[in-house]
């Protein structure tokens, strides 16, 4: 059974910083890793899918690294700004099916 | 840009009875499903649907769940007889999965159950 943990769970830091968010996953059989972003009552806002095969997704300012088999997924976010305060989930998907597993999610705040 | 929608947002109801949750997903998309999210937990995978069938479900889709894809555009979850756990955050999802193209899941806002 997968299990997805994320570290830390709550991150402030200055705007302007770069900064990572970690993932970590039980079952290195995946089949790709979508990151989320969530803002508190809403739903889920797709920021970044990793294919198995990849090792690096960028988007903007977004950066999604895997290493399928360590079982790890970084995000780099650059600059931060103000408006990138929310929870970050991340979410791998196994072989065989097509449900995603996600973790608790890393609370950050980007303080101005 | 085209999106995920779900009604209501917001649904209160009697433990014991009856809700439906409706979701329309992107116009040419595939594959559904239903997670839900009770307070302060984890998104938690429900059901996947495709071709007018279940094709994966978790082990919290018991009896008390059923999905349906009643015309080409809604997709519903209903649950037959609600109780206090039922309470969530429930979001219906869709991704293309056709070939050549990515396997996103694109989520809506989400319907707020709660079970009194």
């Amino acid at each position: 059974k997968q299990e997805v943990t994320q570290i830390p769970a709550a991150l402030s830091v200055p705007e302007g910083e770069n900064l990572v968010l970690n993932c970590s996953f039980t079952d290195s059989a995946i089949y790709n890793l979508q990151w989320f972003r969530q803002d508190p009552g809403k739903g889920l806002t797709s920021l970044l899918l990793i294919q198995s095969s990849q090792r690096e997704q960028t988007s903007g300012r977004l950066n999604a690294s895997l290493d399928k088999s360590s079982g790890r997924s970084t995000l780099y976010i650059a600059a931060s700004q103000p408006g990138d305060s929310a929870t970050y989930l991340c979410a791998p998907s196994n072989f065989g099916n097509e449900k995603l597993t996600f973790g608790t999610g890393t609370r950050l705040t980007i303080i101005p | 840009e085209p999106e995920v929608t779900q009604t209501p947002s917001h649904q209160v109801t009697q433990m014991g009875q009856e809700v439906i949750l409706r979701c329309v997903p992107i116009s040419n998309h595939l594959y559904f499903y239903w997670y839900r999210q009770i307070l302060g937990q984890k998104v938690e995978f429900l059901v996947s649907f495709y071709n007018n069938e279940i094709s994966e479900k978790s082990e919290i889709f018991d009896d008390q769940f059923s999905v349906e894809r009643p015309d080409g555009s809604n997709f519903t979850l209903k649950i037959r007889s609600t109780k206090l756990e039922d309470s969530a955050m429930y979001f219906c999802a869709s991704s293309k999965r056709a070939s050549g193209s990515t396997d996103t899941q694109y989520f809506g806002p989400g319907t707020r159950l709660t079970v009194l």
